[in-house]
């Protein structure tokens, strides 16, 4: 079993459209984070959510949004895509805070928008 | 806030050794080490929390300085399924949002 899933593994795009990426994690982890890896390998959290606390990075647009249905899902929703959105998504997980904790890499989601 | 990581790559032997650094201009409350392969999403390799810490497994081994400023990584008798991208991670007392370096490229030849 796959520990922490996203859907889809690829996704391609135009300008201006919305999309939504879903990550879903079977380990019973309380904190969850969605992260951005652009073409030079740099990663970058965006997001990190548990069940009572979603903190942004700041210079994160708000034309992207994660919600989460249940504890073990967060999905990524990005609205009005730009060219600088292509990059690779990926979502993880930790049992605690992730201060002491690791985290559990998904696949991750390849963005390329045109 | 992000932490420096050098060199930014490195090419091996088989069986040669390795160092990558981290450095943070602030202490850190931890440091958390990651190796991703091309195409992969990063594994965790270790953690470190406490001052002067040492750890390791096989032959994959980290130090945190007593300042908990500088963390280092060390590949011995490197093997080829050592090659990928290594990136440290580190958090701040006062915050929970892990900052990554810009990541080491590792490559190890036969």
């Amino acid at each position: 079993d796959t520990a922490v899933s996203q859907t889809p593994k690829y996704l391609v795009t135009q300008m201006g459209n919305d999309k939504s990426i879903k990550c879903e994690q079977n380990l019973g982890h309380d904190t969850m984070y969605w992260y951005k890896q652009d073409s030079k390998k740099f990663l970058k959290i965006m997001f990190s959510y548990n069940n009572k606390e979603l903190i942004i990075n700041e210079t994160v647009p708000n034309r992207f949004s994660p919600k989460s249905p249940d504890k073990a899902h967060l999905n990524l929703h990005i609205n009005s895509l730009e060219l600088g959105d292509s990059a690779v998504y990926f979502c993880a997980s930790s049992h605690l805070s992730g201060r002491v904790d690791e985290q559990f890499f998904g696949p991750g989601t390849r963005l390329t928008v045109l | 806030q992000q932490p420096v990581q050098s060199p930014q790559a490195v090419i091996l032997r088989e069986g040669e050794d390795a160092v990558i650094n981290c450095s943070s201009s602030k202490a850190l409350y931890s440091v958390h080490w990651y190796r991703q392969k091309h195409g992969e999403a990063p594994v965790f390799l270790m953690i470190l929390l406490k001052g002067g810490e040492q750890k390791g497994h096989d032959k994959i081994s980290a130090s945190f300085n007593e300042k908990k400023q500088q963390s280092s990584l060390y590949l011995t008798a490197s093997q080829l399924s050592y090659s990928g991208t290594y990136f440290c991670g580190t958090l701040l007392y006062n915050n929970n949002d892990m900052r990554f370096g810009a990541g080491t490229r590792l490559t190890v030849k036969p």
